[in-house]
């Protein structure tokens, strides 16, 4: 069964720093590439970043292009978001999803229950 | 980027009625375009894929057509259990942006 669970949110002040994992098990993680993607209290679904299964390829939202970076340790099959200079707006319940092949060009199949991060002075 | 534009954001309907909502992209997407479902309170869930591809499990009574830029979640007699809001998502390339939703209620 494909599981993958999120950890890291928390409270954080405007500014601040915050590192979020993904920890997969139930399928081969190399071949799957996998996405961030957040929703804001009360709000809508927002694509933030993509890496291909072998991490060499990676894409961002703009809203978050340079400021957030994503990783993988495909040894470990943990994947990574490292968010830096965060802003209120960043608020959100942060999603790990798996595409359905090693490209981020896909739908998202199997996603985690989300890590809620709040940023508040 | 592309825009993904979600119409109408809300509907309320009777059971048993046939609800359409559709997703326009600002350009054409072939049919790399995904549905979802999130009821209140839980995480997203796949519906449909390349646009009309039922994902497994998924009751009959959703569908999906369109390709290129006009795309439609149909369901055929809605019942109780598919209150939730609906998004779309296109994902031929990144970003893999989503459609503001569809709130789906009953009357």
């Amino acid at each position: 069964e494909v599981q993958v669970l999120e950890s890291g949110g928390g409270l954080v002040q405007p500014g601040g720093s915050l590192r979020l994992s993904c920890a997969a098990s139930g399928f081969t993680f190399r071949m799957y590439a996998m996405s961030w993607v957040r929703q804001a209290p009360g709000k809508g679904l927002e694509w933030v970043s993509g890496i291909s299964g072998s991490g060499g390829t990676s894409n961002y939202a703009d809203t978050v292009k340079g400021r957030f970076t994503i990783s993988r340790d495909n040894s470990k099959n943990t994947l990574f978001l490292q968010m830096n200079s965060l802003r209120d707006e960043d608020t959100a319940l942060y999603y790990c999803a798996k595409s359905e092949n090693p490209y981020i060009g896909s739908n998202l199949r199997d996603w985690g229950q989300g890590t809620l991060v709040t940023v508040s002075s | 980027d592309i825009q993904m534009t979600q119409s109408p954001s809300s509907l309320f309907a009777s059971v048993g009625d046939r609800v359409t909502i559709t997703c326009r992209a600002s350009q054409g997407i072939n049919n790399y375009l995904a549905w979802y479902q999130q009821k209140p309170g839980k995480v997203p869930k796949l519906l449909i894929f390349a646009a009309s591809t039922l994902q497994s499990g998924v009751p009959s009574r959703f569908s999906g057509s369109g390709s290129g830029t006009d795309f439609a979640l149909t369901i055929s007699s809605l019942q109780p259990e598919d209150v939730a809001t609906y998004y779309c998502q296109k994902y031929n390339s990144a970003p893999l942006t989503f459609g503001g939703g569809t709130k789906v209620e009953i009357k």
